[in-house]
């Protein structure tokens, strides 16, 4: 079943953790997105990669790190200096950059 | 600064009637704008793209480039529409910018 996987879908951390939401994705694609989502407002871009090995920051960047080490997955790490993140996140990608983009179930993380 | 705007956040309609959902977007250069969908229980997914200038599922939209809009349209609602509909916009084909989306609702 080809397609985007995310999880967990659900994931909740304590204040001051590092948590990790994985990304993997079954498609071939050379380009991958993460989107954070809060109530009443649009996807907005976290980081972005076009090809194994690089990424961009995207409009929202502070307190997330992503890696691109394989060309299946990117994994997004929301830090303990991001100050407010429980929200709705969701993976996406795309054969490349300039192509439309597929997406994940996302994950929603809470803070405890 | 690139923006998408959806000024509905929900949209009711009978089934059967006409919908339009509204989509306004800033950008000084030549967008690519698309309309994803998500139903419920399902992924987001492409709905339209507009250089694809083509009808999917029986909606339609057009880019404006003077009023800077980029409306989905259907001439006759049906149950199976109700959704939450996204534009967005691609300025530089890397990245996509979405608005805050509307919700359809289509009444029987």
């Amino acid at each position: 079943d080809g397609g985007i996987t995310q999880s967990p879908k659900y994931l909740f951390r304590k204040e001051g953790q590092n948590v990790t939401l994985s990304c993997e994705q079954n498609l071939n694609h050379d380009a991958m997105y993460w989107y954070r989502q809060d109530p009443g407002q649009g996807l907005r871009l976290i980081y972005y990669s076009q090809i194994v090995n690089d990424f961009q920051k995207g409009d929202i960047a502070e307190g997330y790190s992503v890696s691109r080490e394989k060309k299946e997955s990117f994994p997004l790490t929301v830090t303990s200096a991001q100050k407010n993140p429980t929200a709705f996140y969701l993976c996406g990608s795309s054969i490349v950059s300039n192509q439309p983009q597929h997406f994940g179930d996302g994950t929603r993380l809470s803070i405890l | 600064a690139q923006r998408v705007t959806q000024p509905e956040k929900l949209l009711s309609v009978f089934k059967g009637a006409p919908v339009e959902l509204k989509c306004n977007y800033s950008y000084s250069g030549s967008p690519e704008l698309f309309w994803y969908v998500q139903y419920s229980r399902q992924r987001l997914q492409l709905l339209l793209r507009h250089i694809s200038r083509e009808s999917i599922k029986g909606f339609t939209a057009d880019l404006n480039k003077g009023e800077t809009s980029f409306h989905l349209k259907k001439p006759f609602a049906q149950e199976e529409d109700s959704a939450m509909y996204y534009c967005a916009l691609s300025p530089q084909g890397n990245k996509l910018v979405f608005g805050a989306g509307t919700i359809l609702r289509v009444k029987s």
